[in-house]
């Protein structure tokens, strides 16, 4: 079956660093994509892997490891504005999304 | 950021009435998708169009229906509304399927009584 999984919440200081790991099985893989979604709102893209390593974007950051079917997003000098739900989202042989829960991300002062 | 509206934002209605919810979007992208989202699920894909007139089921689409009639609008209609589809739906839109960022609508919050 296909599935994606990733932690439901997480807890993190302001200014401190975070990482968001997802693990991923799909039908084929047509690469993976990491989404913000605030409270409320609708979600917006922050980045896409298709190739292993690491993407660089800011201060978040997307790693891909598709021998372990494995990535993770990395948020840096995190700000009060970066608590939201991250949602990964796999593409399988279908090019359908293969959408996780999405991991809360709470950020403390 | 692409332009895409959903109209009603919100909706509250009675079992076993119909339902018909609007996704506009002003980017010309071929492809667009209907999504519903509850608590401890990941977005479930219901529809999704990759032209006019051109649909397919998606992984949760039973109890309803779709229509393309013209490029930028893209309709979802609950036949016979169940307490069960009390979710918030997301209309999406892409130029291409795969590697294209998918923009999302503001969402709407539907509650069947």
């Amino acid at each position: 079956g296909q599935n994606i999984d990733q932690p439901t919440e997480m807890t993190a200081t302001e200014g401190a660093i975070v990482q968001i790991n997802c693990t991923y099985q799909t039908s084929g893989f047509n690469g993976l994509f990491w989404y913000q979604q605030h409270a409320g709102e609708a979600p917006t893209f922050l980045s896409y892997n298709v190739l292993d390593g690491l993407e660089e974007k800011g201060r978040f950051s997307s790693f891909l490891s598709r021998s372990k079917g494995y990535s993770y997003l990395l948020l840096k000098e995190l700000q009060m504005k970066d608590s939201a739900s991250y949602l990964c989202a796999g593409i399988d042989s279908n090019y359908q999304l293969i959408w996780g829960a999405g991991t809360k991300l709470i950020i403390k002062p | 950021d692409a332009g895409i509206t959903q109209s009603p934002r919100h909706k509250v209605t009675e079992t076993g009435t119909p339902v018909t919810l609007r996704c506009h979007q002003t980017e010309n992208h071929r492809y667009m998708y209907w999504y519903r989202q509850d608590p401890g699920h990941g977005l479930r894909l219901i529809h999704y169009s990759y032209g006019v007139k051109d649909t397919d089921k998606g992984e949760v689409s039973d109890g309803y229906s779709v229509s393309r009639s013209k490029t930028e609008d893209f309709l979802l209609t609950l036949e016979s509304a169940t307490s069960s589809q009390t979710s918030v739906y997301f209309c999406a839109s892409s130029e291409v399927p795969d590697t294209d960022t998918q923009y999302f609508g503001p969402g709407t919050r539907l509650t069947v009584l």
